[in-house]
């Protein structure tokens, strides 16, 4: 099973400033990795989907990269809405399983 | 718009079964995969299976000997049973999506249920 593994815990900004998030694959997922955004008492949100696809309605801010084991999902300056927790997610081939991060919380500081 | 509407029990005794429906609305059911996936309280995201709209399954080998999904195509709804639940079956269960885009199939979940929570509790 591939595990993810996301850094840091909580990683605490102020708006306006740059939030840069890790995830890390104990294998290889080529580019298969997806990111999304939770708030408290809401499902996830798609951001981005392999690797640095913006999904659908998902602000420019948003960018993600890497390939391989190593993923990093950037938003350029933090507006208010975006302290959240975010997950990173990948999918196995075989056996045909789906796995996510453990989560970054972002808070305000 | 294409909505997912999910309902099912929210509190159960241990050892009974779970069981969650989730439909789609507005949209195609045909050529995607649809999944359950599950968050306790206070932790991460844990799938729990998938299935297409032809009934081929997918399931995380931890909860495979309790978990069946089915699909109604008449209906356009899947729905997950778990079988004999204990206190760690405790969670917010979420049905998705997973589609294809321009890129790859079957890769993220672009459309989420709004979430059941359901409690397991003698």
């Amino acid at each position: 099973e591939i595990v993810l593994t996301q850094s840091p815990a909580t990683l605490s900004l102020s708006p306006g400033e740059r939030a840069t998030l890790s995830c890390r694959a104990s294998q290889s997922v080529s580019s298969y990795l997806a990111w999304y955004q939770q708030k408290p008492g809401q499902a996830p949100r798609l951001l981005i989907y392999d690797a640095s696809n913006r999904a659908t309605g998902i602000p420019a801010r948003f960018s993600g990269s890497g390939s391989g084991t190593d993923f990093t999902l950037t938003i350029s300056s933090l507006e208010p809405e975006d302290f959240a927790v975010y997950y990173c997610q990948q999918r196995s081939n075989w056996p045909p399983t789906y796995t996510f991060g453990q989560g970054t919380k972002l808070e305000i500081k | 718009q294409v909505q997912l509407q999910q309902w099912g029990a929210g509190l159960l005794k241990p050892s009974e079964t779970l069981s969650l429906t989730c439909a789609v609305y507005g949209g195609s059911f045909s050529g995607y995969y649809w999944s359950w996936i599950r968050q306790p309280p206070g932790k991460g995201l844990e799938w729990i299976g998938e299935i297409n709209h032809s009934g081929s399954t997918n399931y995380n080998p931890s909860l495979k000997s309790r978990v069946t999904i089915s699909v109604d195509t008449s209906k356009n709804q899947f729905s997950l049973k778990l079988s004999s639940v204990t206190a760690a079956d405790t969670a917010v269960y979420y049905c998705a999506r997973a589609g294809c885009s321009s890129t790859s199939c079957y890769t993220a979940y672009d459309l989420w249920g709004r979430g059941t929570l359901v409690t397991v509790s003698s």
